[in-house]
């Protein structure tokens, strides 16, 4: 198995643009979870589906981010527009049950300026 | 309040010492489960074990171990014979089976072996 794939690994974009992160699971897992870490706030969940199913988007910092599973194989996160306090490094994670521990993809850093 | 505390934030000790990572929880479920997981200086994620509540033998797994103690709600983790490339930053977590599947992360642990 490949793992949990994100891409891209590293993204630099100026502020105001788009930015979309991509996310591969592990096939077979139901649970989707997405993160960001940062040195501040340290690794926070932004949002989870189960089943392609958005379950919790409480940690989603604003309307400026959002995400989508259209199908078992694939999400997105999207920033638009971006700012530079969105910086950090989003980790992309699956679940076969969700509590029986994440694996976590490589994760993106996203450098916005 | 926050779930996870890990005291330590940065820890140095010399190679081949044997270090202990502490980790105490908070919850009110009696079905729980605990994780460590390392993130090296690549920045990957990788998991290390999960515990769950009902369960709290201790594990070994060649130079790791991991001390489960409900009675002070602690989870701790220690490197025997410490090596260079155990060098990163150990972050416990728990997941609660009321709350969903979140995990809360603890604000992890630094650790450097020097060489």
């Amino acid at each position: 198995d490949a793992g949990v794939i994100q891409s891209p690994r590293h993204e630099v974009t100026e502020m105001g643009q788009e930015v979309t992160l991509r996310c591969k699971p592990i096939s077979g897992h139901d649970y989707l979870f997405w993160y960001r870490q940062t040195m501040m706030r340290g690794l926070e969940l932004l949002i989870y589906f189960n089943n392609n199913v958005p379950i919790d988007d409480s940690g989603m910092p604003e309307d400026r981010f959002s995400a989508k599973m259209p199908n078992a194989s694939f999400s997105t996160l999207k920033i638009q527009p971006s700012e530079p306090r969105d910086s950090a490094v989003y980790f992309c994670a699956s679940s076969l049950r969700g509590d029986d521990g994440y694996t976590f993809g490589s994760g993106t850093r996203l450098t916005v300026v | 309040a926050q779930k996870v505390t890990q005291a330590q934030t940065e820890i140095s000790v010399v190679e081949k010492e044997d270090v202990t990572l502490d980790c105490v929880y908070e919850t009110r479920d009696t079905t729980y489960y605990l994780f460590w997981y390392k993130q090296p200086p690549s920045g990957e994620l990788v998991f290390l074990i999960r515990r769950n509540s009902f369960d709290e033998q201790n594990e070994i797994s060649g130079r790791y171990s991991w001390n489960f103690q409900k009675s002070t709600s602690s989870f701790n983790f220690t490197i025997t014979a410490s090596q260079v490339v155990d060098s990163a930053v150990y972050f416990c977590a728990l997941s609660e089976r009321n709350t969903g599947n979140q995990f809360y992360f603890g604000t992890g642990t630094s650790l450097t072996v020097i060489p």
